[in-house]
């Protein structure tokens, strides 16, 4: 595709319930990147893909996040349990090999109520 | 630890005024720096980066140079419009091997009057 799309845009879960959101990267970007953004904060680093490999998941918060991205494409970031301070946007960025430069998604923005 | 730091906002100016947004960072190593560009109901861009040291970099009339001695990468712009009303997020990487993780700043709010 164009770029990267997320979904849903929005979801508004009740505490206790169980959320997934997904990612499509641009075609052929190897690394991906999740990030979770709080309301008026930069975003900050959740975990990172290289193909289907999570190579680094020092950023989830508890082990009630969970992130794969089986095929090496497509990412489902799956938030069991979900907590009003999961509030927050959810940030997907590819990379392509070589480069530095990461492109995001439009987001998804969590409500927990 | 590693980290970004960039003046709060918001910043409110007239257009056609001189544009600058500070940040500094602390680093264990020798970071790539960015400016990324948040416009209202998009994503987030990038705008403008730095791999090295005195590397200056540019893009629609931004400008930011990497300046080791004072772990600074300040953002300028000669002469806004109301169109560069955004936030504005600086962000480091290149720490921690292949990761490439960005480390962001709380971004700052630039609101532009006609």
């Amino acid at each position: 595709g164009a770029g990267v799309s997320q979904s849903p845009r929005y979801k508004v879960a009740k505490r206790g319930q169980d959320v997934a959101l997904r990612c499509d990267p641009i075609s052929g970007h190897v690394s991906l990147f999740w990030y979770q953004q709080a309301l008026g904060q930069g975003p900050e680093f959740l975990t990172y893909f290289q193909n289907e490999a999570q190579l680094d998941k020092s950023g989830l918060p508890s082990d009630r996040f969970f992130a794969e991205r089986p095929e090496g494409s497509v990412s489902t970031l799956k938030i069991q349990r979900t907590q009003q301070e999961d509030s927050a946007v959810y940030l997907c960025a590819s990379m392509r090999p070589g480069t530095q430069t990461q492109y995001f998604g439009p987001g998804t923005r969590l409500l927990v109520l | 630890g590693n980290s970004v730091t960039q003046m709060e906002g918001p910043v409110t100016l007239s257009e056609e005024a001189f544009l600058t947004i500070n940040c500094t960072y602390t680093a264990t190593g020798y970071p790539s720096l960015f400016w990324y560009v948040q416009y209202p109901g998009e994503g987030l861009q990038l705008l403008l980066k730095a791999t090295k040291a005195d590397d200056k970099g540019s893009n629609k009339g931004f400008e930011a140079t990497y300046r080791k001695e004072t772990t600074s990468f300040h953002l300028e712009k000669g002469s806004v419009q109301v169109s560069d009303s955004a936030v504005y997020f600086c962000a480091l990487s290149g720490l921690d091997g292949a990761t490439n993780k960005l480390i962001f700043g709380t971004g700052t709010l630039l609101a532009v009057q006609p």
